[in-house]
């Protein structure tokens, strides 16, 4: 059964805590992305890696760590430093292209992340 | 930076109507893609349209791309109500080494109606 897994799919911190979301993926995919989704927005990205021990800044990347020590875990972790950490938290892999730009990501269910 | 931008912001139809959104982006792409999600879920790749194709059939969906304005559309015809939805246009950027990257416009929200 392959496919992208998150967890857990509900978490609540308190203002001030640093929270780790996990993503595994065992699709042999070399690409990962983590996206933050706001109620009715659509994605923006936060960090990305192409490979192990590799990673870059996306969009959003303020607050937020990675890390990518194996091929198939590409754990986010929120510090207390996010001014506005609640959210929508999603994770995706891919195939990386041969020149031929972008392709499909596949996505994990998600995990709703509210600070309080 | 927001690179597609989905028209309308939401739609609502009735059942075996067909479904037209739009997507607008600014620079130049390899390739669009549609994704779709359920509330509450992960997103699911719908459909790849390439910058030099013009037109793409899967299933019910129908995509068309106009690589000259710059924008895509998205047609699910007979719609169903299980097709109720939102719908995102990712495109990649055509230059630099991370051209693996996605942008993500908002999405439109797809009600249909029984």
């Amino acid at each position: 059964d392959g496919g992208i897994t998150q967890s857990p799919k509900y978490l609540f911190r308190k203002e001030g805590q640093n929270v780790t979301l996990s993503c595994e993926q065992n699709l042999n995919h070399d690409a990962m992305y983590w996206y933050r989704q706001d109620p009715g927005q659509g994605l923006r990205l936060i960090y990305y890696s192409q490979i192990v021990n590799d990673f870059q800044k996306g969009d959003i990347a303020e607050g937020y760590s990675v890390s990518r020590e194996k091929k198939e875990s590409f754990p986010l972790t929120v510090t207390s430093a996010q001014k506005n950490p609640t959210a929508f938290y999603l994770c995706a892999s891919s195939i990386l292209g041969q020149g031929r730009g972008a392709y499909e990501q596949y996505f994990g269910p998600g995990t709703r992340l509210t600070v309080t | 930076s927001q690179q597609g931008e989905e028209d309308p912001q939401a739609l609502s139809i009735q059942e075996g109507e067909n479904a037209t959104m739009n997507c607008s982006y600014k620079t130049s792409i390899n390739n669009l893609q549609w994704y779709r999600q359920n509330s509450g879920r992960g997103l699911v790749h719908l459909i790849l349209i390439r910058s030099n194709e013009r037109e793409k059939h899967s299933g019910r969906l129908r995509v068309t791309l106009d690589t000259s304005k710059k924008s895509s559309s998205l047609l699910i015809t007979a719609s169903r109500a299980a097709d109720t939805a939102s719908y995102f246009c990712a495109t990649d950027a055509n230059s630099g080494g991370s051209n693996y990257k996605l942008t993500f416009g908002k999405g439109t929200l797809l009600t249909v109606n029984p």
